[in-house]
């Protein structure tokens, strides 16, 4: 069965500092993977996805992802953290025609 | 464009009462999902439609039910609330028309307690 692992429950960074929160996931096949962010009270919100292609991939708010097929990995990262970053973080992978399963996420809190 | 809402908000239930969560999307989306977020863990899929009058089960579809007669809408139903169902709900919904797979655009969620 596919399933998704997110090593880091919590995460303190500086702001300013960098971020990479860690993604692991195990899947059959060419993997569909995506990183979405939860702020406190509210539904997910796509950040970036990969589907195939350039293993290095962009998506909103300054965040890059890199597929790492020899590692079984898509970790998420960002130059510079901004307070507004702190929120949950969760990688995902996606099976057959819409489904997905999520990891159990990374909390982020960024200290002044 | 409101997107996918959920209501209600918050609910607390008794063990064996019954209720529905409802779930509305604007966005002509054909696919849509229910999931559960327990705390510490991530979403689990509970059921899904590709389509009026099409649902079929996720991951943990044990003591629920859904519907689903409406492109718009996606109810679902708890016919005997459970302590073990106390948990997030969310419901999202994606298009199929323009790629395999597609963004889900999540509900802000359900709180649902069950005492």
């Amino acid at each position: 069965a596919q399933s998704v692992t997110q090593p880091d429950i919590h995460i303190t960074v500086s702001e300013g500092a960098s971020l990479e929160l860690r993604c692991n996931y195990s899947y059959g096949a060419t993997p569909y993977l995506f990183w979405y962010v939860q702020s406190p009270g509210q539904g997910l919100q796509l950040l970036l996805k990969y589907f195939s292609g350039d293993t290095l991939v962009q998506g909103i708010k300054g965040f890059e992802a890199e597929f790492k097929r020899s590692q079984s990995s898509f970790n998420l990262r960002k130059p510079s953290v901004h307070w507004s970053d702190a929120a949950e973080y969760f990688c995902a992978v996606g099976e057959g025609f819409n489904k997905f399963y999520f990891g159990s996420g990374t909390k982020l809190n960024v200290k002044p | 464009n409101a997107g996918v809402t959920q209501t209600p908000k918050f609910r607390i239930l008794k063990i064996g009462q019954s209720m529905t969560l409802q779930c509305t999307q604007d966005m002509n989306h054909n696919y849509m999902y229910w999931y559960r977020q327990d705390p510490g863990m991530g979403l689990k899929l509970i059921y899904y439609s590709v389509g009026a009058g099409i649902t079929d089960k996720g991951e943990v579809p044990n003591g629920y039910n859904v519907s689903r007669s409406t492109t718009e809408d996606f109810p679902l139903r708890l016919e005997l609330a459970a302590p073990s169902q106390t948990s997030v709900y969310f419901c999202a919904s994606s298009s199929s028309t323009s790629g395999r797979y597609n963004e889900q655009f999540f509900g802000p969620g359900t709180r649902l307690t069950v005492l």
